[in-house]
């Protein structure tokens, strides 16, 4: 039972790169969201989606975009990284409807930007 | 608006001492509210929960109740372990599309 996955684990960028955090569930979930985590500051919500073809922003949306083209996969885009983005950046899935469902969390994707 | 605070750590207890973190919260509406746990290098799992007032979640004898008269969801357990030692955090959701986190309390827990 694999959950939520993320990949890549690690990653390293140069500031004005681009890069793409993948993530896939097989809960057949249709909430997906982008976290990041920084110390002293909790989790923070980036974009999320409820369904295949609907997103919206969250918190700190700004520097990321995102796009759910099926059910499965939510991808998080980097267009130009920034030393500000340098962070631990978690996946969560949930069930949708309603608020009593809990989020479940990949093991989360760290980045650096220089 | 909707916010979660928690105690700041980091918290350094003995084997078999008494926990409690304290978590309160700001939220219009009736939220649910979580308590979530990281060890190192993971991602983050479901501790516990209590979707409406005056709700106990428990969970690896672990209890948290929901207190919405003062606004709070502590966590506490009789006797910690070493195998205990992590970062926890507290959450609220009112829609269930956005959750807000507190910022994590580290405890480690010594033989």
């Amino acid at each position: 039972n694999a959950g939520v996955t993320q990949t890549p684990k690690f990653q390293v960028l140069k500031t004005g790169q681009s890069m793409t955090l993948q993530c896939a569930q097989d809960m057949n979930h249709e909430y997906m969201s982008w976290y990041r985590q920084d110390p002293g500051m909790g989790l923070r919500l980036i974009h999320y989606s409820v369904g295949a073809g609907i997103t919206d922003q969250g918190e700190v949306p700004n520097g990321y975009n995102v796009s759910r083209s099926t059910t499965e996969d939510f991808p998080l885009r980097l267009l130009s990284a920034a030393p500000s983005q340098t962070s631990v950046y978690f996946c969560a899935s949930r069930i949708s409807g309603g608020n009593t469902g809990e989020l479940f969390f990949g093991e989360g994707s760290r980045l650096t930007v220089l | 608006g909707n916010s979660v605070t928690q105690m700041e750590g980091p918290v350094t207890l003995s084997e078999e001492a008494f926990l409690t973190i304290n978590c309160t919260y700001t939220a219009t509406g009736y939220p649910s509210l979580f308590w979530y746990v990281q060890y190192p290098g993971e991602g983050l799992q479901l501790l516990l929960k209590a979707t409406k007032a005056d709700d106990k979640g428990s969970n690896k004898g672990f209890e948290a109740t929901y207190r919405k008269e003062t606004t709070s969801f502590h966590l506490e357990k009789g006797s910690v372990q070493v195998s205990d030692s992590a970062v926890y955090f507290c959450a609220l959701t009112n829609t269930g599309n956005q959750f807000y986190f507190g910022t994590g309390t580290s405890l480690t827990v010594i033989p």
